[in-house]
């Protein structure tokens, strides 16, 4: 199975900030890494595919990169509704698997 | 747009079953995530839209997804349980995408609290 690894697993941030998160897959991945948000009691929401494209109605303050095995998500100009736990997703090949998560906090 | 509605909250004793059912409104492919308590997400199967299924290793031995097109619901059997399977249960639709499957539209989770 492929191993994701996300760090870090708490960012303490405040309105305003830019954060970036990162993923590290245990092999090439090529390009096939997701990213997804959760909020407690919610539905979790698809932001990116392709490790950088966005979906539709995602703001463009969420912005990927990233190919091969080092990725990363970052947020400009944090809001409050942006507080809330991110996970990574490789979709190269079953079982998917998906990073640790990364909860961000507000300081 | 799929959407996606679960079933609701189960209490079980260990070594039972548990069938949690999601009702898609299209004919999609349907996978299964789970979350357990300060867990991060872990995906357990697919069940494609003619009913045919894979399975994580994980759970191979203990899981069954089924289809039933004439309610559009999809049903997530697990089987045997332990109280490791305290979680969180999504299902969620794919999108194919730039030659990958990515989960574009989820549930809204279905608790499952086993206990002796």
């Amino acid at each position: 199975d492929i191993q994701m690894t996300q760090s870090p697993s708490s960012l303490p941030a405040s309105v305003g900030d830019t954060v970036t998160i990162s993923c590290r897959a245990s092999q090439n991945i090529n390009n096939y890494l997701g990213w997804y948000q959760l909020k407690p009691g919610k539905a979790p929401r698809f932001l990116i595919h392709g490790a950088s494209t966005l979906q539709t109605g995602v703001p463009s303050r969420f912005s990927g990169s990233g190919s091969g095995t080092d990725f990363s998500l970052t947020i400009s100009s944090l809001q409050p509704e942006d507080f809330a736990t991110y996970f990574c997703q490789q979709s190269y090949s079953t079982p998917y698997t998906f990073g640790q998560g990364t909860k961000l906090e507000i300081k | 747009q799929e959407q996606l509605v679960q079933s609701g909250a189960e209490v079980k004793k260990t070594g039972a079953s548990v069938k949690v059912s999601c009702r898609a409104s299209g004919h999609t492919y349907i996978h299964w995530v789970r979350q357990a308590p300060g867990q991060g997400l872990e995906w357990m199967g697919i069940v494609n839209p003619s009913g045919g299924t894979a399975y994580s290793e994980k759970f191979q031995d203990r899981v069954a997804m089924t289809r039933d097109t004439s309610t559009s619901t999809v049903y997530m059997e697990l089987t045997s349980l332990r109280s490791e399977d305290t979680a969180l249960y999504y299902c969620t639709a794919a999108a194919h995408l730039d030659d990958a499957e990515y989960f574009q539209h989820w549930g809204q989770g279905t608790l499952v609290t086993v206990s002796s």
